[in-house]
């Protein structure tokens, strides 16, 4: 069956180190993307894509990053942690905008 | 006005309670509305489609009013398995991307 994988589930880190956070999808859908997840702010987009090469900053862009260089993949990239982003992080894909989003299990950041 | 809203709750219901959330949206070209159920931080699961002329799954109701711009769920019959957060999903201002509401709280008790 297709799936959405994200790794690592779970990472404890230190401030300024860069991180970077797996997203793995079998669908084949063009569009992925990264959100973060805090009490009292429900889900905020990071960054997303619809397609190879195509890369957009979301409402919470600030201090990530990401790269498309084929469908299946779109890792997120800390480029230098800090504890505000500590936090946790879904990735998700649909086939176009306007069908449903699918995501993955979830990774558990925590930056000290 | 944000381009989705929610009210937060939380709803405390007793089982077998019908339950319904509005959710309103701004951009009125948008096409395509979704309800999600998330548990406890674990990630968000489609819980069904929103259509004009409204959906139907079992216990849940969902319907789309264009005039006032919102969307609704129903649910009826309250489980206990139903206490979750609801989250609605409409297109952005832009009509480049879709948006997630903040999410209602249900709680349902026996």
């Amino acid at each position: 069956d297709a799936e959405i994988t994200q790794s690592p589930r779970h990472k404890i880190t230190e401030t300024g180190r860069q991180v970077t956070l797996a997203c793995h999808q079998t669908w084949n859908h063009n569009n992925m993307f990264w959100y973060r997840q805090d009490l009292g702010h429900g889900l905020r987009l990071i960054h997303y894509s619809y397609g190879v090469q195509d890369t957009n900053k979301g409402e919470v862009s600030d201090g990530y990053s990401v790269s498309r260089s084929n469908t299946e993949d779109l890792p997120l990239t800390l480029e230098s942690a800090a504890s505000s982003q500590t936090s946790v992080y879904f990735c998700a894909s649909s086939a176009n905008s306007n069908q449903p989003q699918h995501f993955g299990d979830g990774t558990r950041l925590s930056i000290l | 006005r944000k381009e989705v809203e929610q009210d937060p709750g939380p709803f405390n219901v007793p089982e077998g309670a019908t339950v319904a959330f509005n959710c309103t949206y701004s951009n009125s070209a948008s096409q395509s509305f979704f309800w999600y159920r998330q548990d406890c931080r674990k990630e968000p699961k489609l819980l069904m489609s929103v259509y004009s002329s409204g959906n139907e799954d079992g216990r849940f109701t969902a319907q789309l009013n264009r005039a006032s711009q919102y969307i609704s769920l129903l649910i009826r019959d309250s489980k206990l398995s139903d206490s979750a957060t609801y989250l609605c999903v409409g297109g952005n201002q832009a009509g480049t991307a879709l948006i997630f509401g903040k999410g209602t709280t249900l709680s349902v008790s026996s």
